[in-house]
């Protein structure tokens, strides 16, 4: 059964770079039917889909954050990570870490990790 | 302001039937699969629905989804207090080259 666990600081200081990273076990993250994607969730609101990346490097962003956002990937380690540059309070979210059937659906969540964009 | 439409909150009795809508465009709904994400307090959100209308093994047949033009549509029929949650519906926006969301629908069953 395949899990995913993400991991990283939970408090990030405005202007700082927020980074996380996503570990996949049960299963290698060099499978070809998937992608591996962030989603964020802000208290009390919705899903926003940040980005997503082929075990290759091939990624996609929300164009919203396209200017602030990298995913990469690392596949000896099983891992991928997400970087956030100049964050900002409504940075503010649980961040989680999927997996993608294509680049949509996601069928896999890790439990999430609150990150706070705070002095 | 999220790109897919929901009505923030529905609700229904035990043993009856709930539709929660979501409405998108040419680009996102009404071009490419919709999918429906169940999230109950404080747990990350569980799929429930992909390709429109299948769902993934171990999901009850009691939620069954539609999609009709650029509208898509999520059914939970034989309520039950467990199924108090909030749903999500997303797609793929080819315009965009992003995913995308509803901003969510929070069922309460009376």
């Amino acid at each position: 059964q395949l899990q995913m666990q993400e991991s990283g600081p939970g408090l990030v200081r405005p202007s700082e770079t927020l980074s996380l990273t996503c570990s996949v076990s049960g299963g290698s993250i060099s499978s070809g039917a998937y992608y591996w994607g962030w989603i964020r969730q802000p208290p009390g609101k919705g899903l926003e889909w940040i980005g997503s990346v082929y075990y290759t490097g091939i990624t996609y962003y929300n164009p919203s954050l396209k200017s602030r956002v990298t995913i990469s990937v690392d596949t000896s380690k099983n891992q991928f990570s997400l970087r956030l540059t100049s964050g900002i309070a409504t940075d503010t979210a649980v961040y989680y870490c999927a997996r993608s059937m294509g680049v949509a659906p996601f069928d896999i969540w890790g439990q999430g990790t609150l990150v706070s964009v705070s002095s | 302001q999220s790109v897919l439409t929901q009505p923030p909150s529905v609700s229904a009795a035990p043993g009856q039937k709930v539709t929660i809508a979501c409405s998108g465009t040419s680009s996102n709904v009404g071009k490419n699969y919709v999918s429906w994400y169940q999230q109950l307090p404080g747990t990350a959100p569980k799929l429930l629905i992909y390709d429109n209308n299948k769902r993934p093994s171990g999901i009850p047949d009691r939620f069954s989804g539609s999609k009709s033009g650029t509208s898509a549509t999520l059914d939970i029929t034989g309520l039950q207090t467990g199924d108090e949650a909030d749903y999500y519906c997303g797609a793929w926006d080819t315009s965009l080259s992003a995913g995308v969301f509803g901003g969510g629908t929070k069922l309460t069953v009376l």
